[in-house]
């Protein structure tokens, strides 16, 4: 199993600005993944964070609007740029660990846009 | 394109009774399905994870069964608490790690 922190927890930024959000792992892992879950809806795969190679994005989501950084092994930060009130949700960061591809999750950080 | 639904979206019971929530999806070419659980404004919860070859798994007072042939996997809660209020997530995966979650089923067990 992996124990996964998120900072910060929530917060709430204006139209136009940028935030960048924190995932930290408790342990070396190989895979590590941002989603997003938008009010009402389930959660939706943003990219992979690859270390030391840029991040795999999934159709709809660009680098431009979320920049992923993946430094080491324990730590990756999604940003979300030029915000607008559409990227108002939770987001989360998630680690593949193990030989069964099974998944864990942080706590989420819920992001309203103003 | 993989699509996954669960059923039914709400659920409302008296604390004590057994329960099956419902998840279905449309590519049988899953390597592993998860169930979560995740509580309001929190994050997600591991709870089972079977993999394709598998038919069952059992965590306590939870049961996950999966039918790959026909889409579906079904969880089974037996003698519910108030505790268990939470949404139930179902998520498939093609051995990539890249999960695709249901829709999600919003459980509130009443004392």
């Amino acid at each position: 199993s992996a124990v996964i922190s998120q900072k910060p927890s929530r917060d709430i930024c204006q139209r136009g600005t940028s935030l960048t959000i924190q995932c930290q792992v408790d342990s070396q892992v190989t895979m590590m993944f941002w989603y997003r879950q938008q009010p009402g809806q389930s959660l939706t795969l943003i990219a992979t964070a690859n270390q030391g190679s840029e991040a795999t994005y999934e159709s709809g989501f660009v680098i431009d609007k979320f920049p992923i950084s993946r430094p080491n092994l324990t730590f990756s930060t999604l940003t979300v740029s030029n915000m607008s009130p559409e990227d108002s949700s939770i987001y989360l960061c998630s680690v593949g660990t193990g030989g069964e591809y099974e998944q864990y999750f942080g706590p989420g950080t819920r992001l309203t846009v103003t | 394109k993989q699509e996954v639904t669960q059923i039914p979206a709400a659920l409302s019971v008296p604390e004590g009774e057994n329960l099956v929530l419902n998840c279905s999806f449309t590519d049988s070419a899953i390597y592993n399905l998860q169930w979560f659980r995740q509580d309001p404004g929190k994050g997600l919860t591991s709870l089972l994870l079977i993999q394709s070859s598998q038919r069952e798994q059992t965590s306590g007072r939870l049961n996950a069964s999966l039918d790959k042939s026909s889409g579906r996997s079904t969880l089974y809660i037996a003698a519910s608490q108030p505790g268990d209020s939470a949404t139930y997530l179902c998520a498939v995966d093609r051995g990539t790690y890249k999960y695709i979650f249901g829709t999600g089923t919003r459980l509130k067990v009443l004392a």
